[in-house]
């Protein structure tokens, strides 16, 4: 089995810097990667993890630790914009690729 | 390149009828899946297919649900019969064969009365 715990909701402000933390337990594991859901709309692919370590990709960055099962989404320079949820999911090796949804993380960024 | 294709966007039915939904994914993307996410959750995967195989079903409500992918490019998803508690949006993904670098359709969102 697999469980995923983020937070449920956040709140920042515009220009702000905010950390969104993951954290898994699973077996075959195979990678990890953040979404960015609007509302009403559909996830769209931020980030994706494999090894230990940051990844940069703008004013968005994802870290992820292997041995704790953890890892971390941050965001800089926060825009209204980027009011959404955060999902987090999990990449697994059960035979096949499959790929598990945390609960999301809502964030509101205020003025 | 054309995104993830759904069909109907809404659909308002009554417990106990049935419903379809129909995805086309990115072509050439041998990986479909279809995800329903209940408000204020993540997705959760129903069925998994590579090609026109199935390879994960195990979340798949099958007394109720079914799906199909002919020729390993469209899918349906039906629901018979439909309870209260599948309102929902119904995500289509589909991936290029294992990258897990999923794209979502625009989903359709499934109210039962």
């Amino acid at each position: 089995g697999q469980n995923i715990d983020q937070p449920t909701e956040m709140t920042a402000t515009e220009g702000a810097i905010v950390q969104i933390n993951c954290t898994y337990q699973t077996s075959g594991f195979n990678g990890l990667f953040w979404y960015q859901q609007h509302a009403g709309e559909a996830p769209t692919f931020l980030s994706y993890n494999v090894l230990d370590g940051l990844e940069e990709k703008g004013r968005f960055s994802s870290f992820l630790s292997r041995s704790k099962g953890y890892s971390y989404l941050l965001l800089k320079e926060l825009q209204m914009k980027d009011s959404a949820s955060y999902l987090c999911a999990v990449s697994m090796n059960t035979g096949f690729q499959k790929l598990v949804f945390g609960t999301g993380t809502r964030l509101l960024v205020s003025p | 390149e054309a995104g993830v294709a759904q069909s109907p966007r809404y659909k308002i039915i009554e417990k106990r009828q049935s419903v379809a939904f129909w995805c086309n994914p990115i072509s050439g993307h041998a990986t479909l899946y279809w995800y329903q996410q209940i408000l204020g959750q993540g997705p959760k995967l129903l069925i998994q297919f590579q090609n026109n195989g199935v390879v994960d079903d195990s979340q798949l409500p099958k007394d109720r649900f079914s799906a199909e992918r002919l020729k390993g490019v469209d899918s349906t998803l039906k629901i018979q019969p439909a309870k209260l508690e599948d309102s929902a949006v119904y995500l289509c993904a589909s991936s290029l064969d294992r990258t897990n670098v999923l794209t979502f359709g625009a989903g359709s969102r499934l109210t039962v009365l």
